[in-house]
């Protein structure tokens, strides 16, 4: 039972651009939700968090939007650089039991030069 | 470098054998999770450790087993391999329980090929 879920296997944007990466959950109870990107041949590294009680978080380039009546978050990427070509996970847990995160199974973003 | 470590780095073996990951946590971490990603999925859940404490199990089969030790470290064993057991085996750690705004740091992973 996939409870997150990321529908798009793979973007290509080009450069400059703003990418878009979508995750939608299943979960209403899930309330603290994570973005990893994860370069071949590594491990996935944190990019971005964003608890329940907002629905934006900014950091630099990126920014993450929760819109919890859809269940559905978003990456936003702007400007889009090539060495932001990597796969992108999204997680989410329930901060009550917190002992598990659920993972989607990612999107490959390629950005154009 | 996400200061987490994984050995070994990859790893052959046949069908019905046992294999033994090793995950040494960043320093000051008390969390150890472990994550299998097979080929075309996501990151799946096996099993939490907390400070030598199991916490949380995913879906982890009854063929694979986990702990961590008194220094942290974690080890996840393999046995009775099966073809469909090839995956990159992830550890992730942090500070403390899952349950706060807290973050995972992940190691590079452990290639394990089943033949």
């Amino acid at each position: 039972d996939q409870q997150v879920k990321q529908n798009s296997p793979s973007l290509s944007v080009q450069e400059g651009r703003i990418s878009i990466l979508n995750c939608d959950y299943t979960n209403s109870m899930f309330d603290y939700f994570l973005w990893y990107k994860k370069y071949p041949a590594e491990g996935p590294t944190f990019l971005i968090s964003i608890s329940s009680i907002k629905d934006k978080n900014e950091d630099g380039r990126f920014t993450v939007f929760l819109n919890k009546s859809a269940k559905h978050l978003s990456l936003h990427i702007v400007p889009s650089q090539p060495g932001d070509s990597a796969v992108y996970f999204c997680a989410a847990s329930d901060l009550m039991t917190g002992n598990q995160f659920y993972f989607g199974t990612g999107t490959s973003l390629t950005v154009i030069p | 470098d996400s200061g987490v470590t994984q050995t070994p780095k990859h790893l052959i073996t046949a069908t019905g054998q046992r294999v033994t990951l090793r995950c040494s946590p960043r320093s000051g971490d008390l969390s150890v999770y472990w994550y299998q990603q097979s080929l075309d999925q996501g990151l799946q859940f096996l099993i939490h450790y907390y400070n030598g404490e199991e916490r949380a199990k995913g879906n982890i089969l009854e063929r694979f087993s986990a702990q961590q030790f008194p220094d942290l470290h974690s080890e996840l064993n393999l046995s009775s391999l099966e073809l469909g057991d090839s995956a990159l085996y992830f550890c992730a750690s942090s500070v403390r329980l899952a349950g706060g705004t807290d973050t995972q740091y992940f190691g590079p992973g452990t290639r394990l090929t089943v033949l």
